[in-house]
């Protein structure tokens, strides 16, 4: 079957504009996850999703970061005024219930704020 | 400090070899699991194999294979029969069941099979 997908692939922005990004997790999927990649670095944990709800969102790193889910499938997390600090690679992940279950990931959205 | 460290920045095996790739992690919990993911140059995580902190026997994939060693807190991962496909990054990764939610992970090992 398909796998996690994320639009765009790449994304170029100038600093201070707005950018969302998309997640579609596995069909039938119930946890979502998004994770950033600096460059060298391994993922880091930003916000999850049980259903719609975001039931931990203590990695966004402040409140430009925004994450929506409103029907329990496609994820959409948002970046107002971004800033250079913000290119990385967004990647989305989702398992079948829970955190207890392995997470399979998406491609990736490699954002570059100029 | 640091919940998974991976000390191999690269490393190089011939194909056809073994390769076993570190990884030490650092949990008060009494439940976690363990995980290895792969990342080629295209970017896509690709889920490798998982241990529990429970389970008593190590774990094993096809050619790979996790070497659980508990009370040294390790987590090697074993790739036999090394194929030139294998070149990548792999990241060793930790979920604490009762602290959180996320997965953690360490900085990745770069690996490169040469024929």
């Amino acid at each position: 079957g398909a796998g996690v997908s994320q639009t765009p692939s790449n994304k170029v922005t100038e600093k201070g504009k707005y950018v969302e990004l998309r997640c579609d997790p596995i069909s039938g999927h119930t946890a979502l996850y998004w994770y950033r990649q600096s460059l060298g670095q391994g993922p880091e944990f930003l916000i999850y999703f049980q259903g719609t709800g975001a039931a931990d969102d203590s990695g966004l790193p402040n409140d430009r970061f925004f994450a929506v889910r409103p029907e329990g499938s496609v994820s959409t997390l948002k970046i107002q005024r971004t800033e250079r600090g913000d290119s990385a690679v967004y990647l989305c992940a989702s398992s079948q219930r829970g955190p207890g279950e392995t997470q399979y990931f998406g491609p990736g959205t490699r954002l570059l704020v100029l | 400090a640091q919940k998974i460290t991976q000390t191999q920045p690269g490393m190089f095996v011939q194909e056809k070899e073994a390769v076993t790739l570190d990884c030490t992690y650092d949990t008060s919990d009494q439940s976690y699991g363990l995980f290895w993911y792969k990342q080629p140059s295209s970017g896509e995580m690709i889920f490798l194999i998982y241990q529990g902190s429970y389970d008593e026997q190590n774990a094993t994939e096809g050619r790979y294979s996790l070497n659980f060693q508990k009370a040294r807190k390790s987590a090697n991962l074993v790739i036999s029969a090394s194929q030139l496909g294998d070149s990548a990054m792999y990241f060793c990764a930790m979920r604490e069941y009762e602290a959180g939610t996320a997965l953690i992970f360490g900085k990745g090992t770069t690996l490169s099979v040469s024929s």
